[in-house]
């Protein structure tokens, strides 16, 4: 298994401002994954990030909302930009490990409230 | 486009009675299935993946592609299995996981 870390591990914005959330794996890994899980929701899959290329968004999520960087094999930031309280969320990273079997390993999450 | 339904949000059983969560999916490829566990406070932890055809802690799944589906079973269900359940599919290059929207096990004394 991978040791995932992420800070913050809560917070409370206001509107309009915005949070980067850092993301510290213990090892160096291929694939990561930014997941939001709202209120009462299952995750749902935000962007994959590779290191040295862009990340790739899923539907109804895009960049400028959400921009990431993964500037080397252990680190990862998601923004959540000009917030609203639609994205209270909680925001959880996870990663691929090589030879995993398409197993993700996922951090404590950070718990996102925006007022 | 891939899609995983669990129908149970909650699901409450006495210790030692057997359990079953269940979980179908859609997709029109090779699937692979997966069961992840939250307890309470904790984080999202696999629990077991159908590749590996393996039993974790008591439970199995097994992969029946004719009614598409993966329920998660238990025979004697135990107080510490008391958590979040959520069934996961990976699909195509690239790993992605679609999640179910969980099932909350209780069990009771």
């Amino acid at each position: 298994s991978a040791v995932i870390s992420q800070k913050p591990s809560r917070d409370i914005c206001q509107r309009g401002t915005s949070l980067t959330i850092q993301c510290q794996v213990d090892s160096q890994v291929t694939m990561m994954f930014w997941y939001r899980q709202q209120p009462g929701q299952s995750l749902t899959l935000i962007a994959t990030a590779n290191q040295g290329s862009e990340a790739t968004y899923e539907s109804g999520f895009v960049i400028d909302k959400f921009p990431i960087s993964r500037p080397n094999l252990t680190f990862s930031t998601l923004t959540v930009s000009n917030m609203s309280p639609e994205d209270s969320s909680i925001y959880l990273c996870s990663v691929d490990r090589a030879g995993g079997g398409n197993t993700q390993y996922f951090g404590p999450g950070t718990r996102l409230t925006v007022l | 486009a891939q899609r995983v339904t669990q129908p149970e949000k909650l699901l409450s059983v006495f210790k030692g009675a057997p359990v079953e969560l269940k979980c179908n999916y859609s997709y029109s490829g090779s699937p692979e299935l997966f069961w992840y566990v939250q307890y309470s406070r904790q984080r999202l932890q696999l629990l077991l993946r159908h590749i590996s055809r393996e039993s974790i802690k008591g439970f199995t799944a097994d992969l029946n592609k004719g009614e598409t589906s993966f329920h998660l079973k238990k025979p004697f269900a135990q107080e510490e299995d008391s958590a979040m359940y959520y069934c996961a599919l990976s699909s195509g290059g690239g790993n992605k996981l679609t999640f179910g929207t969980g099932t909350q096990l209780k069990v009771e004394l």
